[in-house]
């Protein structure tokens, strides 16, 4: 079935330490997202990319970097200049850049200790 | 800049009462409006849109009304389930230069139906 793959679905991690979560999509979507989810704040997007080789920065960047080498994947790099990174991170991507309607991973939790 | 309010959960119905989640948004010119849901342990999901005033999205017994007088998108359902036991997002979007695709998400609200 086609959908939108994220790994891991828990992740620990220690303070001072960078961390990368997975994103793959076998939608032939062309854009792709990524967003945080806290309680209370809803979702902010943190990165998005349109096309491969090419990605722009949300509302909430910085601390966080990826990459778009291959259209099916997207992953995300939290760093250690991440302030507050414990949260919910969600994959999305829509089959342009220009459609509203996103379909969304299952997401990763991510703790830092 | 542009924004979504929500009304605070949880909101706690009984099956078979009439729901009503009020978003109201702020935003220049003509966004379109989605409503998207999350059940427990998933991604979320698009229930409904409506890209211009006026229009009635509706999907799975769910109905929203885009108004734009009044800039509100409400989600109604005229009798719920236990199944619709859920997390709801409204949400906006705006093109802007450049294309793009990008959503403004409000808070959720956090819907349980109790039998």
């Amino acid at each position: 079935d086609g959908g939108i793959t994220q790994s891991p679905k828990y992740l620990f991690r220690k303070e001072g330490q960078n961390v990368t979560l997975s994103c793959e999509q076998n939608l032939n979507h062309d854009a792709m997202y990524w967003y945080r989810q806290d309680p209370g704040q809803g979702l902010r997007l943190i990165y998005y990319s349109q096309i491969v080789n090419d990605f722009q920065k949300g509302d909430i960047a910085e601390g966080y970097s990826v990459s778009r080498e291959k259209k099916e994947s997207f992953p995300l790099t939290v760093t250690s200049a991440q302030k507050n990174p414990t949260a919910f991170y969600l994959c999305a991507s829509s089959i342009k850049a220009n459609t509203g309607e996103l379909f969304f991973g299952e997401g990763s939790r991510l703790t830092v200790l | 800049g542009d924004s979504v309010t929500q009304m605070e959960g949880p909101v706690t119905l009984s099956e078979e009462a009439f729901l009503t989640i009020n978003c109201t948004y702020t935003a220049t010119g003509y966004p379109s409006l989605f409503w998207y849901v999350q059940y427990p342990g998933e991604g979320l999901q698009l229930l409904l849109k409506a890209t211009k005033a006026d229009d009635k999205g509706s999907n799975k017994g769910f109905e929203a009304t885009y108004r734009k007088e009044t800039t509100s998108f409400h989600l109604e359902k005229g009798s719920v389930q236990v199944s619709d036991s859920a997390v709801y997002f409204c949400a906006l979007r705006k093109d802007f230069t450049g294309g793009g695709n990008k959503l403004t998400f409000g808070t959720g609200t956090q819907l349980k139906v109790e039998l």
